[in-house]
This record gives C-alpha cells, sequence and structure tokens, in this order.
C-alpha cells in the first residue's frame, strides 16, 4: 500500500546525542516536510523540500537538519543544538506543484531526552 | 508572518452540531485546510477552501470567507468517534506547498 514510513515509532536519546529520524514515502510524492508537535500545540513547520536536492528552513529549523537526496527519503537529524528537543515528529508529503491543501502524515516519531 | 486562531476547546452531546471557527492572517493567502487528529495519531485531512463558499463532505462541511479571513468547520449528527483535535491551517506565499497550522481545537462528545 502507498504511504509514508516514519522510524523509529519511539526513540531515547541521552542529552547531547544527535538522532535521526526517518521518514520514507511511496506515493511518488515530490514535496516533503518535517513538523514538530508538543503535548496540546499545533503542529510547527522544521524543514520542508519541494523537490529532490532543494529544501526550506521552516518557523522552527534551529538545531535540526535535512537532506533530500532522493525524492523517496526526507530525513531529519535532530542536533546537540536543540535545546528542547523531546517532541512529537511528523513528516508528511504531499504531491503536484499547485497543491491541493491535503498532506499525507506518516505515524510520527515520539523522542525523548532523558 | 502567519497566524491562526482557533478556541482550544469545544464540548458537545451526540447528535449536535458544532462549529469550530478560524481566523487567520498570512500574506499572499492560497487557501485553508482542515486536519483531525485522534489522540497520539497522526492527522487526517479532512478539507481544503480555496475559494469563498461551502464545501460538504458527508457530515462535515467547511466555509471560508477571504475576506474576512475566516473559517469554520461544521461537524454534524455528532457521534463519539468525532472526539479529536482540529486544526485550520493556511497555505500562503511564504511557506511554499507548506501548511502554517493553528494550535487546534479539541473537540469532546458526550452522549
Amino acid at each position: 500500500d502507498g504511504g509514508i514510513t516514519q522510524s523509529p515509532k519511539y526513540l531515547f536519546r541521552k542529552e547531547g546525542q544527535n538522532v535521526t529520524l526517518s521518514c520514507e514515502q511511496n506515493l511518488n510524492h515530490d514535496a516533503m516536510y518535517w513538523y514538530r508537535q508538543d503535548p496540546g500545540q499545533g503542529l510547527r513547520l522544521i524543514y520542508y523540500s519541494q523537490i529532490v536536492n532543494d529544501f526550506q528552513k521552516g518557523d522552527i529549523a534551529e538545531g535540526y537538519s535535512v537532506s533530500r537526496e532522493k525524492k523517496e527519503s526526507f530525513p531529519l537529524t535532530v542536533t546537540s543544538a536543540q535545546k528542547n528537543p523531546t517532541a512529537f515528529y511528523l513528516c508528511a508529503s504531499s504531491g503536484g506543484p499547485g497543491g491541493t491543501g491535503e498532506l499525507f502524515f506518516g505515524e510520527g516519531s515520539r523522542l525523548t531526552v532523558l | 508572518g502567519q497566524s491562526l486562531e482557533q478556541p482550544s476547546e469545544v464540548t458537545a452531546v451526540e447528535g449536535a452540531i458544532v462549529q469550530i471557527n478560524c481566523t487567520y492572517q498570512t500574506s499572499g493567502f492560497y487557501g485553508l485546510s482542515w486536519y483531525q487528529q485522534h489522540d497520539g495519531g497522526a492527522p487526517t485531512f479532512l478539507s481544503y477552501n480555496a475559494l469563498d463558499g461551502l464545501e460538504e463532505t458527508g457530515r462535515f462541511s467547511s466555509f471560508l470567507s477571504r475576506s474576512d479571513s475566516y473559517g469554520y468547520l461544521l461537524l454534524q449528527e455528532l457521534q463519539m468517534k468525532d472526539s479529536a483535535s482540529y486544526f485550520c491551517a493556511v497555505r500562503d506565499q511564504e511557506a511554499g506547498t507548506a501548511l502554517i497550522f493553528g494550535k487546534g481545537t479539541t473537540l469532546s462528545v458526550s452522549s
């Protein structure tokens, strides 16, 4: 079935460590996105990529990095520079350049810093 | 920048109708989307309005007034399973095809 796969589902990390969250899609979508969600909060945009080998910072990019070497993959690295990384991370994708307001989300990765 | 305002909580009983409002401020507005998210789950798409007016999809309808920078989601014949968080989100020039989300409205449906 087509969809977005995020891994791992749960991740624990010690302070000072970098961690990479995986996001893979088989929907043949050009655009991919990373959002962060904190309890009781909306989704905040970290990074987005509208085409392979290109990406833009969102509202809260500091302390995060991404790459987009393949259309199917958009991994997110949470670096030690991110001051409060404990959160629920959601990856999404959308098809077509015009946009229909519809994003397809993965099931999320829950990161806890110990 | 962009900003969206929606109520933090709404309560209703089964069978009732509820309206969740959303006001927004953006530059180069393209459209307004609505998403549903159950606890611990992924957001799922409900509707998208690019033009003024009402869009109906089953028990859910969404309305947009571009001149008022305002929209709402209307949920009819409420069921217990509609208890979830609902987010409005805008697409505008600054963020390309990305969406900027509001903080969400928690809907609690009781019997």
